[in-house]
């Protein structure tokens, strides 16, 4: 069975916080994204990443940073950690080609930042 | 950029009734429309998706139709059972890779 497996489910961390959620999918894919989900707000995009080293900004970057050393692997940074950052967060995958395809999610890290 | 609008929020219907979550799109170089359902506690999970070279797409009881026209697409889930309860996303991509999603649809089926 294909897996985006994320490190963590739930987490707690406190305000001012380096914070590192880890992704890692075993499909090959060559492209990995971070959202946010957040009641009423739906998925919002933080960052994606097509390719290894690669990065981009997606709608709501501020007080984000991604990291992809490795193919299978795309990590959401959160440099210091607010409040307002307590969250549901999701990582997906999808193949990349000229077509867009459908993504596969991760089980979601639940983070609370007190 | 490209912006979906989903509604309604929240859809209650009888069990084998049918439901209907309609969504619009802004950019018109869109050209991929997954929807995803995600049930209380877990993961997103694509359940049908239509290309805009196509007008309409059926999976069992769930069917997809899009207007390219009008930027709009709905999900149509007929004979509907408990466990179609869940919320309900839409979404939309042009040739990025990058999906940008609606604000979600939590449906209830009551039996």
């Amino acid at each position: 069975d294909v897996k985006v497996t994320q490190s963590s489910r739930y987490l707690v961390k406190r305000t001012g916080e380096k914070v590192f959620l880890e992704c890692v999918q075993d499909m090959d894919h060559e492209n990995m994204f971070w959202y946010r989900q957040d009641p009423g707000l739906g998925l919002r995009l933080i960052y994606f990443s097509y390719d290894v080293k690669m990065k981009e900004k997606g709608d709501i970057p501020e007080g984000y940073s991604v990291s992809r050393e490795k193919k299978e692997r795309f990590s959401l940074i959160l440099e210091s950690a607010s409040t307002n950052q307590t969250s549901m967060y999701l990582c997906a995958s999808s193949r990349g080609s000229r077509d867009s395809y459908g993504y596969t999610f991760g089980s979601g890290t639940r983070l609370t930042v007190v | 950029g490209e912006n979906v609008e989903q509604h309604p929020s929240t859809l209650s219907v009888q069990e084998g009734d049918s439901a209907v979550i309609k969504c619009t799109y802004s950019d018109s170089a869109s050209n991929y429309f997954p929807w995803y359902k995600q049930e209380l506690g877990k993961r997103p999970q694509l359940i049908i998706d239509i290309r805009s070279n196509v007008g309409e797409k059926k999976d069992q009881r769930i069917a997809v139709t899009l207007n390219k026209t009008a930027k709009h697409f709905s999900l149509h889930i007929t004979e509907t059972q408990p466990e179609d309860s869940a919320v309900y996303f839409c979404a939309a991509s042009s040739n990025t890779d990058k999906l940008i999603f609606g604000t979600g649809t939590r449906l209830q089926v009551f039996p």
